[in-house]
């Protein structure tokens, strides 16, 4: 089955860390650009990062740059978000996502998102 | 950094035609995506590249992509397509998404 599955959520203190995991499956994960998306209970979505199929350049929202580090394991087929430094402002689901190969074809699979709650 | 501008609402008989609009700069340069969204679950695409439908998605689903305004309509709107839409774009490498609209089909 294709799919993409997140875990790694949890209740975390202010100032702590947190690793998230996303598990591809049913296709090339090698291939693929590959988003991680946040969204705040009762909020659109808002982009976080995102990092080439090569494991190479990977991009972040300002609001995570320097605190959040983004990356990938193509042998195992797995998405990773390391989160450090947390604050309360990104309590949110986390979602892993996979872009098209076309230019503005966007994303067009979602993982089912794992929750993070930064709270004292 | 680039703003996409959404209403936060719009409402829409069943049957009839409903437009959500998706505004931001010289946004015809750029690619638009769409996005629904229905409580509970993760977003789905509905609209890619401006005008594209996914394979799985109905036809009464249209997009377009002219001068600061992406318009997604849906004609023929049914009490399935009450949901959140989202638009989305690109600004330099990094992604960008409006900040929704609430459909509601009453």
């Amino acid at each position: 089955e294709v799919q993409l599955v997140e875990s790694g959520g949890g209740l975390v203190q202010p100032g702590g860390s947190l690793r998230l995991s996303c598990a591809a499956s049913g296709f090339t994960f090698s291939s693929y650009l590959m988003h991680w998306v946040r969204q705040a209970p009762g909020k659109g979505p808002v982009w976080v990062s995102r990092i080439r199929s090569d494991e190479s350049s990977a991009m972040y929202a300002d609001s995570v740059k320097g605190r959040f580090t983004i990356s990938r394991d193509n042998a195992n087929n797995t998405l990773y978000l390391q989160m450090s430094s947390l604050r309360v402002d990104d309590t949110a689901v986390y979602y892993c996502a996979r872009e098209g190969h076309l230019t503005g074809e966007g994303f067009e699979m979602w993982g089912r998102g794992t929750m993070v709650t930064v709270s004292s | 950094s680039y703003d996409l501008t959404q209403p936060p609402s719009v409402s829409v008989s069943p049957g009839q035609t409903a437009s959500i609009t998706c505004s931001g700069d010289k946004l015809e340069d750029r690619y638009v995506c769409w996005y629904q969204q229905k409580p509970g679950q993760s977003p789905v695409v509905v609209i890619y590249q401006d005008a594209k439908r996914p394979s799985g998605i109905p036809e009464r689903f249209s997009g377009s992509n002219s001068g600061n305004i992406a318009t997604l309509t849906i004609r023929g709107t049914q009490a399935m397509d009450e949901a959140d839409y989202y638009c989305q774009s690109w600004d330099s490498n990094t992604v960008v998404f409006g900040g929704g609209t609430t459909l509601t089909v009453l």
